[in-house]
């Protein structure tokens, strides 16, 4: 079975600066997609960013961008120039690509992000 | 504008009661999916439905029921089996590009 494994329960960052939230997942499959959703008080879960597994390039939203290694099963998310807005608990996720799992995310635990002014 | 609809947002039961969770959705997608959040932890998968009228248990189906007699709708029943209801769920729908589109979700708690 997938695992996803975000190993830093809490983070927090000043504003402006920049901070990177670690995800690893387990997998013995190759075509699968990778995901970082926010999660504000609000509770409403956001997508932030999406990464297919056969792109050797990685993604990139705006401030937000992933550094995706995938022989080492490593997807971190990047947040430049942080936000006051940025604060929330972010999820990393995981999906197989094939049919018999069709749109099922595998999440991770989730890391807490703190952002100081 | 186009999104998930949830409701109710709070709900409260007493124990030994069914109670039923809304999701109506008008962004025509096909397959939902209800996930249950505890505090302080992931998404759990409870039901997911792939096209009207059939859908499958998740990871954590046992003391829920679901029903999908409409492409918009997909209601959760959290039934009195459920030993330990008092969770956030979350309703979503699957767009075209593999990710997931969330409701507000609804908080429900046991008495």
């Amino acid at each position: 079975a997938q695992t996803v494994t975000q190993s830093q329960p809490e983070m927090s960052v000043q504003e402006a600066e920049t901070v990177t939230l670690s995800c690893t997942y387990d997998t013995s499959e190759s075509d699968y997609y990778l995901f970082w959703y926010k999660q504000p008080p609000s509770r409403q879960m956001i997508l932030v960013i999406r990464q297919e597994a056969y792109k050797q390039q990685n993604a990139t939203e705006n401030r937000f961008s992933v550094n995706f290694q995938k022989a080492a099963k490593s997807f971190s998310l990047k947040i430049s120039d942080s936000q006051l807005g940025d604060a929330a608990m972010y999820f990393c996720a995981y999906r197989y690509g094939g049919g018999t799992s069709y749109g099922k995310l595998t999440f991770g635990q989730g890391t807490i992000l703190t952002v100081h002014p | 504008d186009g999104g998930i609809t949830q409701s109710p947002k709070y709900l409260f039961r007493k124990e030994g009661q069914n109670v039923t969770l809304s999701c109506e959705q008008n962004l025509n997608h096909d397959a939902m999916y209800w996930y249950r959040q505890d505090p302080g932890q992931g998404l759990r998968l409870i039901y997911y439905s792939q096209i009207v009228n059939d859908f499958q248990k998740g990871d954590i189906a046992e003391g829920y029921s679901v029903s999908r007699e409409k492409k918009e709708s997909f209601p959760l029943t959290v039934t009195s089996a459920q030993k330990n209801p008092t969770a956030f769920y979350l309703c979503a729908s699957l767009g075209a590009y593999g990710e997931l589109f969330f409701g507000e979700g609804s908080r429900l708690t046991v008495l």
